[in-house]
């Protein structure tokens, strides 16, 4: 099956700084990536949509000046929490999906991220 | 509302049981997915449906069209299939809707 894994798995920085999450396609070109977050006890929530080589599209809600997502290649996309704060401490969850719409998307394992 | 609602919330079983867990949705769907998520955070996509009933190794997932739900059923379970279970609707283009979740235990 397809595998997408994220790098780090969990990371605990100091409110204000920067953290980038990384998104892999390790075995297939992925034409869009999803990037999702979840609170405790809660569903995932979509927060942006990318397709390689352009700009992506944020959810309603979704400061893209806060969460900058870079989708350089057919195989990784990156988000960069930035000045972070506490309340940005969430699980963030990427998808990859190989190509047209009614493919399956492949999640990634996560990335548990504490802001202090 | 919710567009998409799972039942039951929790679900506690022994090891053996049959299980059923359901999905409803009230927006016109092009598919419904099927994903386990582990106590660890990871996700696993395990069904993804368009019409009738597929079926992988003791899981199988049916969906009704007409009246807008899906079931996923769990034959023989066994304590790791314990995770949470979650339904979530493709409406248009390659969007997910997700519902709240089922979590899932079974015991020994």
């Amino acid at each position: 099956g397809a595998v997408v894994s994220q790098h780090p798995s969990r990371v605990i920085c100091k409110s204000g700084t920067s953290v980038k999450i990384e998104c892999r396609s390790l075995d297939f070109q992925a034409t869009t990536m999803f990037w999702y977050r979840q609170f405790p006890k809660q569903s995932l929530m979509l927060m942006a949509t990318s397709n390689e080589g352009s700009k992506a599209t944020y959810e309603q809600g979704v400061e893209k000046d806060k969460f900058l997502i870079n989708h350089a290649s057919l195989t990784l996309s990156t988000l960069t929490v930035t000045s972070a704060h506490p309340e940005d401490s969430s699980f963030y969850i990427c998808s990859a999906q190989r190509g047209p719409t009614l493919d399956t998307q492949y999640f990634g394992p996560g990335t548990r991220l504490t802001v202090l | 509302k919710n567009e998409v609602e799972q039942s039951p919330q929790n679900l506690t079983a022994q090891e053996g049981e049959f299980i059923t867990i359901n999905c409803s949705y009230s927006v016109g769907i092009s598919a419904l997915h099927w994903l386990q998520q582990h106590p660890g955070g990871g996700i696993v996509s395990l069904f993804m449906l368009s019409s009738g009933k597929k079926k992988h190794g003791r899981l199988i997932a049916t969906i009704n069209i007409q009246e807008k739900h899906s079931s996923l059923h769990i034959t023989a379970s066994h304590p790791r299939d314990s995770a949470v279970y979650i339904c979530a609707v493709q409406a248009s283009g390659s969007r997910l809707t997700f519902g709240e979740g089922t979590q899932l235990t079974v015991n020994p």
